[in-house]
């Protein structure tokens, strides 16, 4: 596609429930990236994927929050048990190559209540 | 440790003012990437420009100018005679030379008062 695609742009999720928040790269990137913006706040590193290797993990604040590219293009952000804590724009971005520039999508909104 | 402080937390200017928008970064790595997005209310990040750290010249882009000085790890954004498209919270990044992984600042809320 033309730029990162996100979905859904917004999720209301009950306390407790589990879910999966979806990324469509921009065609041939092999770097992809997710954060996590709270309100007021800049992004929050959560994980980076070259190709199909989760490279780093480092960001994700729980053993709740799991992150796969099994094909190394769509990426799937899970969050398990979901908390109020866990309200905030999901961002994903991918980039052509590390240290180039990434193009972010338009994020998802997780609301949990 | 990457850090990037962007120590104005909201500017407000008059259209047609110039503003300029400060970013300090820290880093041990002599080969690092700098970068500035824009985030209007819609909420995705554009990206504005990339600059690696061998590079040091500015950098003018029609309304918009950049100030890279290793001296004091710096990188700050210009924008002559401001348009009220834009307001937005402007974010400075810093990328190690492994690119993987973005260090934010807290951003800039600019808005343009016509």
């Amino acid at each position: 596609g033309a730029g990162v695609s996100q979905s859904p742009r917004y999720k209301v999720a009950k306390r407790g429930q589990d879910v999966a928040l979806r990324c469509d790269p921009i065609s041939g990137h092999v770097s992809l990236f997710w954060y996590q913006q709270a309100l007021g706040q800049g992004p929050e590193f959560l994980t980076y994927f070259q190709n199909e290797a989760q490279l780093d993990k480092s960001g994700l604040p729980s053993d709740r929050f799991f992150a796969e590219r099994p094909e190394g293009s769509v990426s799937t952000l899970k969050i398990q048990r979901t908390q109020q804590e866990d309200s905030a724009v999901y961002l994903c971005a991918s980039s052509i190559l590390p240290g180039t520039e990434a193009f972010f999508g338009q994020g998802t909104r997780l609301t949990v209540v | 440790a990457q850090k990037v402080t962007q120590a104005q937390t909201e500017i407000s200017v008059v259209e047609k003012e110039d503003v300029t928008l400060d970013c300090v970064y820290e880093t041990r790595d002599t080969t690092y990437y700098l970068f500035w997005y824009k985030q209007p209310p819609s909420g995705e990040l554009v990206f504005l420009i990339r600059r690696n750290s061998f590079d040091e010249q500015n950098e003018i882009s029609g309304r918009y100018s950049w100030n890279f000085q290793k001296s004091t790890s710096s990188f700050n954004f210009t924008i002559t005679a401001s348009q009220v498209v834009d307001s937005a919270v402007y974010f400075c990044a810093l990328s190690d030379r492994t690119g993987n992984q973005f260090y934010f600042g807290t951003g800039t809320s600019l808005t343009v008062i016509p």
